[in-house]
């Protein structure tokens, strides 16, 4: 099984750059949602969505954009890459229901630098 | 905004001693759930609690869920190298349930 899978595991950007991290789920996970890790602060949300065509803001989401088309893809996009922005991103999905609160499963991260 | 604490933020420990971290809430969970990453690594999932003084063992590792159900602890016991990694609790976010609030982690380093 793949698990969630994000690409790329690398990325290094200009200040003002526009990019898309990927992530995909291939465990059928209505629950999708992105997270930066900087040092010392743990993980933070920045966005997260219960099914397709539904997404919403967590703490952080100023500078980011997503979007759930289908259950599987849920796509984070950098709009004018900022040097604040360097982390490293995580993808992470969830068998989540209105009545469990599931398990989170990550992917291997994106690690990104904005110049 | 509901806050997820840990304590220590880093422990160098000897490979055989114990180690001990501590997670404290601001609001009463329904659950609270233990994650460890690997240095460079992604965080996966080792364990979830739901009520009130609940503990429960995975072979070395101990997890304790207090009994206000604001406070929770990850006990190792004689710890090895492979337990290096950074340990974080999460709870459900008191006003999105079905996301989860993670504290900033406690680092383990284990001396050989």
């Amino acid at each position: 099984n793949a698990g969630v899978t994000q690409t790329p595991k690398f990325q290094v950007l200009k200040t003002g750059q526009s990019m898309t991290l990927q992530c995909a789920q291939d465990m059928n996970h209505e629950y999708m949602s992105w997270y930066r890790q900087d040092p010392g602060m743990g993980l933070r949300l920045i966005h997260y969505s219960v099914g397709a065509g539904i997404t919403d803001q967590g703490e952080v989401p100023n500078g980011y954009n997503v979007s759930r088309s289908t259950t599987e893809d849920f796509p984070l996009r950098l709009l004018s890459a900022a040097p604040s922005q360097t982390s490293v991103y995580f993808c992470a999905s969830s068998p989540w229901t209105t009545t469990n609160t599931g398990e989170l499963f990550f992917g291997e991260g994106s690690r990104l630098t904005v110049l | 905004g509901q806050q997820v604490m840990q304590i220590p933020q880093y422990q160098h420990v000897q490979e055989g001693e114990d180690f001990t971290t501590y997670c404290n809430s601001s609001t009463t969970l329904s659950n609270i759930q233990w994650y460890k990453q690997r240095p460079g690594g992604h965080p996966v999932f080792l364990i979830q609690l739901v009520k009130s003084g609940e503990v429960k063992k995975q072979k070395r590792l101990t997890f304790q869920f207090g009994e206000a159900k604001k406070n929770s602890s990850l006990h190792i016991t004689a710890t090895q190298t492979t337990d290096v990694g950074t340990y974080f609790c999460a709870g459900p976010d008191f006003n999105y349930g079905q996301n989860f609030v993670f504290g900033p982690g406690t680092r383990l380093s284990v001396l050989p």
